[in-house]
């Protein structure tokens, strides 16, 4: 009974290159999201995703893109990675039938150096 | 701009005392206040949530307290432990707007033995 399982970890990029956050839930959620989490800040929306095939830009899309080509699945790519997205990224699913609930991810931390 | 703003930034408690956090919104579309608890190292997890039709809900040692004309929100831990050492976040949601969770900044409360 994984719920959301984030990949990896922990990253460490030099500024300028690339990478990719997965997420996947195995609750058959439509709707999943991606937060970036900063001290003081609390979560910020960068984009999500009502189903399989679609998404849409959240609070702070800059820098960022997603796909879902597979309901289960949600990806996060920093084509050109800077400081500034130096932050703690979490994916959420979200249950909207009955109980309304997100389940949230452990978490990716992320350094750009 | 924060769509939820909370306070305060942290809070010390002694056990057995009462912890309280307030929260504030501006959007009269939201229809879904939750909290969520999380732990160093963790991501979120939800604690109790209250829709706008009910003005108290409890669970355990856990109440939110709900003022819908004030538009404020707060959540009174009772009786509080050194277990519940965590950052708290509230958040508010509209099922008309994809369900997007808007955090609130957080707060760090520690319980003193």
């Amino acid at each position: 009974n994984a719920g959301v399982t984030q990949t990896p970890k922990f990253r460490v990029l030099k500024t300028g290159q690339s990478m990719t956050l997965l997420c996947a839930q195995d609750m058959n959620h439509e709707y999943m999201y991606w937060y970036r989490q900063d001290p003081g800040m609390g979560l910020r929306l960068i984009h999500y995703s009502v189903g399989e095939g679609t998404t849409a830009k959240g609070e702070v899309p800059d820098g960022y893109n997603v796909s879902r080509l597979k309901k289960q699945n949600f990806l996060l790519g920093l084509e050109s990675a800077a400081p500034s997205q130096t932050s703690v990224y979490f994916c959420a699913s979200y249950r909207v039938r009955g109980n309304t609930e997100a389940f949230f991810g452990q978490g990716t931390r992320l350094t750009v150096v | 701009q924060q769509q939820v703003k909370q306070s305060p930034q942290s809070l010390i408690v002694q056990k057995g005392g009462i912890s309280i956090i307030n929260c504030a919104y501006e959007n009269t579309a939201f229809d879904y206040f939750p909290w969520y608890q999380q732990f160093p190292g963790k991501g979120p997890a939800l604690l109790i949530a209250i829709r706008p039709d009910v003005s108290e809900k409890k669970e355990g040692r856990f109440t939110i307290s709900f003022n819908k004309s004030a538009k404020q929100f707060s959540l009174h831990i009772m009786d509080s432990q050194p277990g519940d050492s965590a950052t708290y976040f509230c958040a508010a949601s509209s099922r008309s707007n994809d369900y997007k969770l808007s955090f609130g900044a957080g707060t760090t409360v520690t319980v003193r033995a």
